[in-house]
């Protein structure tokens, strides 16, 4: 297995509603990572997890929450979102977070505020 | 702070042609340079990832080249195809840190 999977691959949501995006791996992954790409726009980076711990958080809103309960998931908590959140959520994995081997990334949730 | 900066920022050509894409790092300190293909609306798929120890990397149709010293990198894609229309980003990343460099990426189009 050579792919990271992201579910859903769309999501509608209100500002009020509380949802999760699921990422997973098993490749053996050691860091994974959360994105963030409007239209047009190179990927920004959320979240970094390293050895399953949080390294960076890219000065992310509290509305959105990044869990990992274990090496092979990552999870995206969305709670009292705003219209200007809709955007492609992607998610990625690195063999080890000194990147030598580069990046594997899934092929993205579109997520809708509305 | 690294900058990373992709030229041209759209690029139509005709059917079999060769191109290059362009890319290019202010910090030459990097750890590697990755290249990637991105689908409207998809997710980003691998295509090569260049060692900064290496001078280049080759998969099928697509060469990619490194020169640290000069902050440039360039993706050559032989006989173009329309199915090569897409997105195409560069990214760096710098060793000790846990996260890449994108550059904007150039919109490629093969016209038929």
């Amino acid at each position: 297995d050579t792919e990271v999977t992201q579910t859903p691959k769309h999501l509608v949501m209100g500002m009020t509603n509380k949802k999760s995006l699921k990422c997973e791996q098993h490749m053996g992954h050691r860091a994974m990572y959360w994105y963030k790409q409007k239209a047009k726009k190179p990927p920004e980076l959320m979240f970094v997890y390293s050895y399953e711990k949080l390294s960076i958080n890219e000065s992310v809103p509290s509305r959105f929450s990044p869990e990992c309960p274990n090496s092979s998931l990552l999870n995206l908590h969305l709670h009292a979102l705003q219209p200007e959140d809709s955007a492609l959520y992607l998610c990625a994995s690195s063999q080890n977070p000194t990147l030598f081997y580069g990046y594997t990334f899934g092929s993205g949730t579109r997520l809708t505020v509305v | 702070k690294q900058e990373v900066t992709q030229i041209p920022a759209a690029l139509s050509v005709p059917e079999g042609e060769n191109l290059v894409l362009n890319c290019s790092f202010t910090d030459s300190a990097i750890y590697n340079l990755q290249w990637f293909r991105q689908d409207p609306g998809k997710g980003l798929t691998s295509l090569l990832l260049i060692q900064s120890s290496q001078r280049e990397q080759t998969s099928g149709r697509l060469n990619a080249s490194l020169d640290k010293s000069s902050g440039r990198s360039t993706l050559y894609i032989a006989a173009s195809q329309p199915g090569d229309s897409a997105t195409y980003l560069c990214a760096v990343s710098v060793g000790g840190d846990d996260k890449i460099i994108f550059g904007k990426g150039t919109r490629l189009h093969i016209l038929p």
